[in-house]
Order: C-alpha cells, then sequence, then structure tokens
C-alpha cells in the first residue's frame, strides 16, 4: 500500500513569494495534520484536518493557511514567504484525529532566500 | 519552558552497549505517549507508544511515569542501524502531537 506522499520534494523561493505544497494521505485515512521542522528541532504542529474541517491550530501567524479536498489530500499555502520559513515540512495522515497513529510523509524542504 | 525537553545529546556509545532516553512534559492533562525515531534527513516513524504499565518491544523499553512526567526509552544491545535521533511525543488533550527536540545516538562500531 502507497504511504503519504508529499510534492513537490524540494523547493527554492525568494523571500515574499508564495508556496503551495500537497499531501496525499494513506488510503482510507481521513485526517491530515501539517509539521514544521527547522533544522534541529523537533517537528512543531500548524494544521490539522479532519472530514475537510480544521480541528486544530498551532501558533502560526496568519501567512499559513490550509485546506483539505474531498479525497482527503491536502494543501498548505504560505505566503509573503520570510527567511525563518526555510524547513523541511511534514504532513501525518491518521484515520481520525489525535491520539490516532499518525504516519508521516517524507516532507518537503523548502529554503527561502 | 518547553513543553517537551530532552537532552539533546549526541550518546555515543558502543555496539552492544545499553543506553536510556529521558525526557520530561510539562502538561500533567497530556494523555498519550510516544517515542518516534528519525534518521537524518528523512520523516519521523513510529518507534512504539509509551504505557503507565510500562512496555517492550523486542530491544526497546519504554517507561511513562505520570507523578514524575517523565518518559524513558531504554535500548539493549545497540546496534549499529540504531544511529538516529529519538523524538518524544506528547499530546495535550486531543491536540496535535507536540515533539521534544530530539536525542540523537551514534552506535559505534
Amino acid at each position: 500500500d502507497a504511504g503519504v506522499t508529499q510534492s513537490p520534494t524540494h523547493l527554492i523561493k525568494t523571500r515574499g513569494q508564495h508556496v503551495t505544497l500537497r499531501c496525499s494521505p494513506i488510503s482510507g485515512h481521513k485526517s491530515v495534520s501539517w509539521y514544521q521542522q527547522v533544522l534541529g528541532q523537533g517537528p512543531q504542529f500548524i494544521f490539522q484536518y479532519y472530514e475537510k474541517e480544521e480541528r486544530g491550530r498551532g501558533n502560526f501567524p496568519d501567512r499559513f493557511s490550509a485546506r483539505q479536498f474531498p479525497n482527503y489530500s491536502s494543501e498548505l499555502n504560505v505566503n509573503a514567504l520570510l527567511l525563518g520559513d526555510s524547513a523541511l515540512y511534514l504532513c501525518a495522515s491518521s484515520y481520525m484525529t489525535v491520539p490516532d497513529t499518525q504516519y508521516f510523509g517524507p516532507g518537503t524542504r523548502l529554503t527561502v532566500l | 519552558r518547553k513543553e517537551v525537553e530532552q537532552d539533546p545529546g549526541p550518546f555515543n556509545v558502543p555496539e552492544g552497549a545499553t543506553v536510556a532516553f529521558n525526557c520530561t512534559y510539562s502538561n500533567s492533562a497530556s494523555q498519550s505517549f510516544f517515542w518516534y525515531r528519525q534518521d537524518c534527513r528523512k520523516e519521523p516513524k513510529l518507534l512504539m507508544s509509551v504505557y503507565s504499565s510500562g512496555n517492550e518491544d523486542g530491544r526497546f523499553t519504554a517507561q511513562l511515569n505520570r507523578a514524575s512526567q517523565y518518559i524513558s526509552l531504554l535500548i539493549r544491545d545497540s546496534k549499529l542501524s540504531d544511529s538516529a535521533t529519538y523524538l518524544c511525543v506528547v499530546t495535550p488533550g486531543r491536540r496535535a502531537l507536540t515533539f521534544g527536540s530530539g536525542t540523537r545516538l551514534q552506535v559505534q562500531p
């Protein structure tokens, strides 16, 4: 069975630009969560979606937004990129919301120049 | 104060050694506890859940002490392939996973 997939794998942007990251959950999973992992730190929670509704939001500015589609895939959008947004962005899927086991995708590595 | 605190290491141990990691958490309402493993530049992968009664999976043993709010992971007979960063994870209430910064383990031949 396919695991969580994310695209693109790598991305280079400049300050002020906008970026869209995509995630497809494991088949049958209805919840998607997004995390940001800065080098040397653990992942930090950004959003959680379940059945296309936002179920949780971490401490991130409004430049970050997300949505979940009817097929349960998800997009994370970041506007007005800052140098500090450079990180590994991880998507995790689970059948239901936390504390159900979450399975992580390989991530999208974003570099902001 | 961070919600989940871990010693960053690195822990450098020889093959065959026993090594233990601890982490502490600040939210006494936390309900679920996990250890994840993360290889360099890869995604985190669930190693094991942690229960108050303690649980074991092969060479790995996890313990939870709710009174002291700490979680431990013991690895016996370390292998080279155990070299990774070990992330302590808690769920405060039904919110998303809260990760520690990780403890790096390097097993040496």
